[in-house]
């Protein structure tokens, strides 16, 4: 079992409201990513990081932000949630740091928004 | 351009039988394939990957995926399904090696019946 953890589980908040998902891993990995997923459905990469101070945005343009501060720690923001943001949001890291890169992501629990 | 495709959006099974996911890839390069698998509410898990070497890999819960050069495909195989097994099948594929890139498929859900 990966040691990559996210809270909350669930959220249910109203429109307007700033959020801040969590993601944390002790794995010692350089790499983190940010994926949106709907239910059953295929993820869509929001940001990723390539370590400390290093972020970028992915493919599916998003109006979260990420920031990078500790290896350990990937947070993703919403500063204005709407129910479009309605979604899960599943974490993930890979490469341990000195380690060949093979880019296996190992994916947190999930975070399911709601957004009313 | 880049992509992994996997063309089934589901696939049905009966316990016991054996099955197979499909996946086929379009990548410059040699390529990093991997499985990933995810059951309800839970995020994914990595299943097994190729990077080089024999074109049969093992992984967990005794899936197996045939690399195959020729016909662009990493099929995820098993010989014996479980009702266990039902979930959502992602392949991905990684170009290189120290670059980003990972493209995950659209997902193909199984049910495995008892």
């Amino acid at each position: 079992e990966a040691d990559i953890y996210q809270t909350p589980r669930y959220l249910v908040i109203g429109t307007g409201k700033k959020i801040t998902l969590e993601c944390s891993q002790t794995m010692g990995h350089d790499k983190m990513y940010w994926y949106q997923q709907d239910p059953g459905m295929e993820l869509h990469l929001i940001h990723y990081s390539y370590g400390v101070n290093s972020t970028e945005k992915g493919d599916l343009s998003s109006e979260s932000t990420v920031s990078r501060i500790r290896t350990e720690h990937f947070p993703l923001t919403l500063e204005s949630a709407r129910p479009s943001h309605t979604s899960q949001y599943l974490c993930a890291s890979s490469d341990p740091r000195g380690g060949t890169s093979t880019d296996t992501q190992y994916f947190g629990p999930g975070t399911r928004l709601t957004v009313l | 351009a880049q992509s992994v495709a996997q063309p089934e959006d589901q696939v049905n099974v009966a316990e016991g039988n054996p099955l197979t996911v499909k996946c086929t890839y379009s990548v410059s390069g040699n390529p990093y394939l991997f499985w990933y698998v995810q059951y309800p509410n839970r995020g994914l898990q990595f299943l097994l990957k190729y990077i080089t070497g024999d074109n049969l890999v093992k992984g967990s819960y005794g899936f197996e995926a045939e690399f195959n050069k020729s016909q662009t495909s990493f099929h995820l195989k098993k010989p014996s399904a479980l009702v266990s097994d039902s979930a959502l099948y992602f392949c991905a594929v990684r170009v290189g090696t120290g670059g980003f890139k990972t493209i995950f498929g659209a997902g193909t859900r199984l049910f495995v019946k008892a």
